[in-house]
């Protein structure tokens, strides 16, 4: 079975600065993918960036990108420049390649950006 | 377009009572997952249905049950319904089999009391 773990219960930044939430993950797979998912207060989740587990390398998407270190099975994600929008939980999650598309997610981290 | 969608938003029950959720995917997408998030916690897993077969069946006991209709949409069924079942009940919708970007509903937030 996958677990994900997410050590960061709450973090905090001021506006326009950098963070960076940290996730590990234990599977024995070694065809997976990785995401953040972010959930506002409205509760619905939204996919922030993706990581396949073949590329070696790590996936961006504008101010957010990861740090994905396979042989240690650790994935944290650097928002840069961050924005008061960014408040929200995010949320590690891990898919199996191939069956049943389960999402197997952590705990959470609750991030709160001051002005 | 129409994003997932589900009904209803909130959903206040007594134990040992029966509850159905609804969920309609994106248009166009034949493949539905329900996932159960107690406050506090990430998302669990319970059901994933592709083109009206159940594909997918995470950890939670027979009093949980779901199917497919042929326009895609999906139920999710809880019967004898616990205090402990009390939770956000997410639906998120893909294009089909193996395809990995999931999108979610706002969810159903049930109270069992």
């Amino acid at each position: 079975a996958q677990t994900v773990t997410q050590s960061q219960p709450e973090m905090s930044v001021q506006e326009a600065e950098t963070v960076t939430l940290s996730c590990t993950y234990d599977t024995s797979e070694n065809n997976y993918y990785l995401f953040w998912y972010k959930q506002p207060p409205s509760r619905q989740m939204i996919l922030v960036i993706r990581q396949e587990a073949y590329k070696q390398q790590n996936a961006t998407e504008n101010r957010f990108s990861v740090n994905f270190q396979k042989a240690a099975k650790s994935f944290s994600l650097k928002i840069s420049d961050s924005q008061l929008g960014d408040t929200a939980m995010y949320f590690c999650a891990f898919m199996k390649q191939g069956g049943s598309e389960k999402l197997v997610f952590g705990k959470g981290t609750k991030l709160t950006v001051n002005p | 377009d129409a994003g997932v969608t589900q009904s209803p938003t909130h959903l206040i029950k007594t134990r040992g009572q029966h509850v159905t959720l609804r969920c309609s995917p994106i248009s166009g997408h034949k493949s539905v997952s329900w996932y159960q998030q107690v406050l506090g916690q990430g998302p669990q897993f319970i059901f994933q249905y592709y083109e009206k077969e159940e594909r997918g069946r995470g950890n939670f006991p027979d009093r949980f049950s779901a199917r497919q209709f042929p326009n895609y949409s999906s139920e999710l069924n809880v019967n004898a319904l616990l205090l402990g079942d009390s939770a956000l009940y997410l639906c998120a919708s893909n294009m089909g089999w193996a395809n990995t970007e999931a999108f979610f509903g706002q969810g159903t937030r049930l109270t069992v009391v």
